[in-house]
């Protein structure tokens, strides 16, 4: 069992809905990741936090709106999101910044798809 | 020219062979490398990661590193059919080196 948890596992939302995904972990580390990944492609970065803070927004519409409440806890707010939105989101933490040689361990992921 | 590269396969490999994955990468800055398999419809985990030169050996999986040809390996001894996966290259790069870029991922098929 992965030691990051997202919720919900599954997620379908209308175009003009605003949601939410949650991703939370335990194991006391300081970077956290959120990655979007569609069939047969692999992950791509979408925002770093580092230390609570955002470390990088890889240029991510507004669309997606990213939280850290706290180090355990990373949040994705959705709104007015698009039909080629739907992907898998991944979240992802690190003992420390990646250049700290820290790897990076994801959660199962939560499966969005936009009606 | 992208920042990872794999070949995309498939690679298929007999049950109990070795089965050989290549990856390339563009930034000579980077330091950190990693390894991911992914089933279908599942997330990565990560099953080695390598910073220095050289061969790292953990149980059937064996990571190679040359920074000096930008090149890192995955071997994969006395495959099994529970292989079977996509293996995805990973490497920090960015200014900071806080960035972790994929390669479009290696799918590995493991026969009986």
């Amino acid at each position: 069992d992965t030691e990051v948890t997202q919720t919900p596992k599954h997620l379908v939302m209308g175009m003009t809905n605003k949601k939410s995904l949650k991703c939370e972990q335990h194991m006391g580390h300081r970077a956290m990741y959120w990655y979007k990944q569609k069939a047969k492609k692999p992950p791509e970065l979408m925002f770093v936090y580092s230390y609570e803070k955002l470390s990088i927004n890889e240029s991510v519409p507004s669309r997606f709106s990213p939280e850290c409440p706290n180090s355990s806890l990373l949040n994705l707010h959705l709104h007015a999101l698009q039909p080629e939105d739907s992907a898998l989101y991944l979240c992802a933490s690190s003992q420390g910044p990646l250049f700290d040689y820290s790897p990076l361990h994801f959660g199962n992921g939560t499966r969005l798809t936009v009606t | 020219q992208k920042e990872v590269e794999q070949n995309s396969g498939p690679l298929s490999v007999p049950e109990g062979a070795i089965a050989s994955l290549n990856c390339t990468y563009s930034d000579r800055g980077s330091q950190s490398f990693f390894w991911y398999r992914q089933y279908s419809g599942k997330s990565p985990e990560l099953i080695m990661f390598i910073y220095s030169n050289g061969d790292k050996e953990d149980g059937r999986f064996t990571a190679q590193l040359n920074k000096a040809s930008q090149y890192v390996s995955l071997l994969i001894r006395d495959s099994q059919p529970s292989d079977s996966a996509t293996y995805l290259c990973a490497v920090n790069t960015g200014a900071a080196g806080n960035k972790l870029t994929f390669g479009g991922g290696t799918r590995v098929l493991v026969k009986p």
